[in-house]
């Protein structure tokens, strides 16, 4: 069965800290990872990563995959408290057009 | 240009009635997914939606769960004989064609809360 692995569950930083949030997978056929933002309502789009090592940054925000490791981080850095939401990462597989495998998320809480 | 739309945002039930949960992609967009999360819970796929065409329900129960996308109108997940397990959040996303090479990139809507009672 295909299978997405957020650590931690939860996290809970000062303002100004930085984060290295994780994501694992175990899936066949994989196309591509995303990572989402959730607030108290919609899920919002954050990266989409195919290829291994190569960085995408916006911001404060910066996510790499690593395709040997089956695994991909989402750092954020100067954390701010409008950053506290729900991290969600999903993948997506070849052939199953954009159906996402969603991992359980990491709720991320930054504090003054 | 409009996001998403669902509705209602919250939705109660009692046990046995039909739930109708509505969803309008954005502008330009011919596909739509349905997921649902349970408490504590990731977003889990339920089916996969063109305009009058259901492209893979695999993540759909098999009894009272139903979806369509109509040529006009909304999107619409149905869910009859509502029981307390189906309570949860429900998110619609939509998607451009598959030939712009975009369609991954999901766009969310805000979701309905169902609540059984």
């Amino acid at each position: 069965e295909d299978k997405v692995v957020q650590s931690p569950l939860s996290l809970v930083v000062h303002e100004g800290d930085t984060v290295t949030l994780n994501c694992s997978y175990e899936v066949t056929n994989f196309r591509s990872l995303l990572w989402y933002k959730q607030e108290k309502k919609a899920p919002t789009f954050l990266f989409m990563l195919t290829s291994s090592g190569i960085e995408k940054k916006s911001g404060r925000l910066s996510s790499i995959l690593d395709k040997k490791e089956l695994s991909s981080i989402l750092n954020i850095t100067a954390t701010q408290t409008g950053d506290s939401a729900i991290y969600l990462c999903a993948v997506t597989l070849t052939g199953t057009a954009s159906k996402l495998t969603f991992g359980t998320g990491t709720r991320l809480q930054v504090t003054l | 240009n409009a996001g998403v739309m669902q509705n209602p945002r919250h939705l109660v039930r009692r046990r046995g009635q039909e739930a109708r949960l509505r969803c309008s992609p954005m502008k330009g967009h011919s596909h739509v997914y349905w997921y649902r999360q349970l408490p504590e819970e990731g977003l889990k796929f339920m089916v996969y939606l063109q305009k009058e065409n259901i492209i893979d329900e695999s993540g759909m129960p098999k009894e009272r769960f139903s979806a369509e996308f109509p040529k006009e109108g909304p999107s619409i997940l149905r869910i009859q004989q509502v029981v307390r397990g189906d309570s949860a959040a429900y998110f619609c996303a939509s998607s451009p064609s598959r030939r712009t090479g975009a369609n991954e990139k999901l766009f969310f809507g805000s979701g309905t809360q169902l609540s059984v009672l």
